[in-house]
């Protein structure tokens, strides 16, 4: 079947490095999607990979490891406004439709 | 002005009342659709379409109707609205599978 985990919440100081984990099951593997979302507002596109290992843009960096079915979100130089919650979503639904997980909400704190 | 739109931005009904949630985009997708978002549950997928004539269901499609009027509009209907479809509904629209999507800014629906 299809599954998507991810913690529900986490908090991290302003200024510091936080890593969100996502661990997933999707037959027919297609890549591996991270979307942020303000609380009321859309979800936005951070990032995509569909090859092991580490892609940085910017403050943010994704990671993939396609054996062990498992991604992270690095968030660094950690500001206020990146209190939100953090999606992850594959294509492993029916027709390659994204399944997403329940969002993990990062509060950043002074 | 936004990519994708949706109409109306915030709709409060009354139990058994028909509502329609509208959705349009101007990125010249084919592939549209519609999500609920319901606190602890995440994005659960209603409906899909990949082109006019090419609508599917999704996770969670009973009680929900669509139309796709045109390639830049997509409707969602619940024929006769219940509590339990109060929730946040958002549209998007994607060039295809394994493409990011593009959300509109969501339509908060409560019914009473």
């Amino acid at each position: 079947g299809q599954n998507i985990d991810q913690p529900t919440e986490m908090t991290a100081t302003e200024g510091a490095i936080v890593q969100i984990n996502c661990t997933y099951q999707t037959s027919g593997f297609n890549g591996l999607f991270w979307y942020q979302q303000h609380a009321g507002e859309a979800p936005t596109f951070l990032s995509y990979n569909v090859l092991d290992g580490l892609e940085e843009k910017g403050r943010f960096s994704s990671f993939l490891s396609r054996s062990k079915g498992y991604s992270y979100l690095l968030l660094k130089e950690l500001q206020m406004k990146d209190s939100a919650s953090y999606l992850c979503a594959s294509p492993g639904g029916s027709q390659g439709n994204l399944i997403f997980g329940k969002g993990t909400k990062l509060s950043v704190k002074p | 002005d936004a990519d994708v739109t949706q109409t109306p931005r915030n709709r409060i009904t009354k139990t058994g009342k028909r509502i329609m949630l509208e959705c349009s985009q101007t990125k010249g997708h084919d592939r549209m659709y519609w999500y609920r978002q319901d606190p602890g549950l995440g994005l659960r997928l209603i409906y899909y379409s990949f082109d006019v004539k090419d609508i599917n269901k999704g996770e969670i499609s009973d009680g929900y109707s669509v139309s796709r009027q045109a390639q830049a509009k997509f409707s969602l209907s619940l024929e006769s609205a219940i509590p339990n479809q109060t929730a946040l509904y958002f549209c998007a629209t994607s060039e295809g599978t394994a493409y990011e999507q593009y959300f509109g800014p969501g339509t908060r629906l409560t019914v009473t």
